[in-house]
């Protein structure tokens, strides 16, 4: 059975660096089947994914429009884990972040707890 | 970017009730619609993936249907644990959307 267990800390001034990091247990961040997800959740923007990172012979990222100028998804094999980068955090980046796990086209299997992050001076 | 719009965005059901929810689409996504059921604080729960799979564990009283850009969850039999919000999203293409929510509560 997947586990997603995230970390990282829950509250940052504007301009700052978010970080967040989602260890991986009962799969590999490697996997030629699956894709490693960031979504975000927020009462102004509701649920919205951010990015991916996923490997198929090499290593592949899609972004969200809307984030794409600040954000960065990446693995770490090393570990079993990925990483959610926003440079620049605004309080409009306000939200609980989740990581999620999904394979081919069904769906986000498996998810990690949240993360409220906020952002306030 | 595909639009997801769900209706209602709320209703009320007592417990035995069916009730449905529908989900439409900006444009065709074939089946690649997904269903998840959220309750407060706790991250969203895969019910339905592919308009009509249910997922592993999931009890039968949930269904999907639906393709191209009109789609539904159907819940029989409404058991007090199914009170929540319901998202829709389609894995059509990149960026992956999600619907508003519908939030089912008690009556």
């Amino acid at each position: 059975q997947v586990q997603l267990q995230q970390s990282g800390p829950g509250l940052l001034k504007p301009s700052q660096t978010l970080l967040l990091t989602c260890a991986i247990s009962g799969d590999s961040v490697s996997s030629n089947s699956a894709a490693w997800t960031w979504i975000r959740q927020s009462p102004s923007r509701g649920l919205e994914w951010l990015g991916r990172t996923y490997y198929r012979s090499k290593w592949y990222n899609d972004y969200a429009v809307s984030v794409r100028s600040r954000i960065t998804v990446n693995p770490d094999t090393s570990k079993n884990q990925f990483f959610l980068q926003l440079n620049s955090v605004t309080p409009e980046d306000t939200a609980v972040y989740y990581c999620a796990r999904v394979r081919g086209t069904s769906g986000f299997d498996s998810w990690g707890q949240g993360t409220l992050v906020t952002v306030s001076s | 970017d595909i639009q997801m719009t769900q209706s209602p965005s709320s209703l009320s059901a007592s417990v035995g009730d069916r009730v449905t929810i529908t989900c439409r689409a900006s444009q065709s996504i074939s089946s690649y619609l997904n269903w998840y059921q959220q309750k407060p604080g706790k991250a969203p729960k895969l019910v339905i993936f592919a308009a009509s799979s249910l997922q592993s564990g999931v009890p039968s009283r949930f269904s999907g249907s639906g393709s191209g850009t009109d789609f539904a969850l159907t819940i029989n039999s409404l058991q007090p644990e199914d009170f929540a919000t319901y998202y829709c999203q389609q894995s059509y293409s990149a960026p992956l959307t999600f619907g508003g929510g519908t939030k089912v509560e008690i009556k």
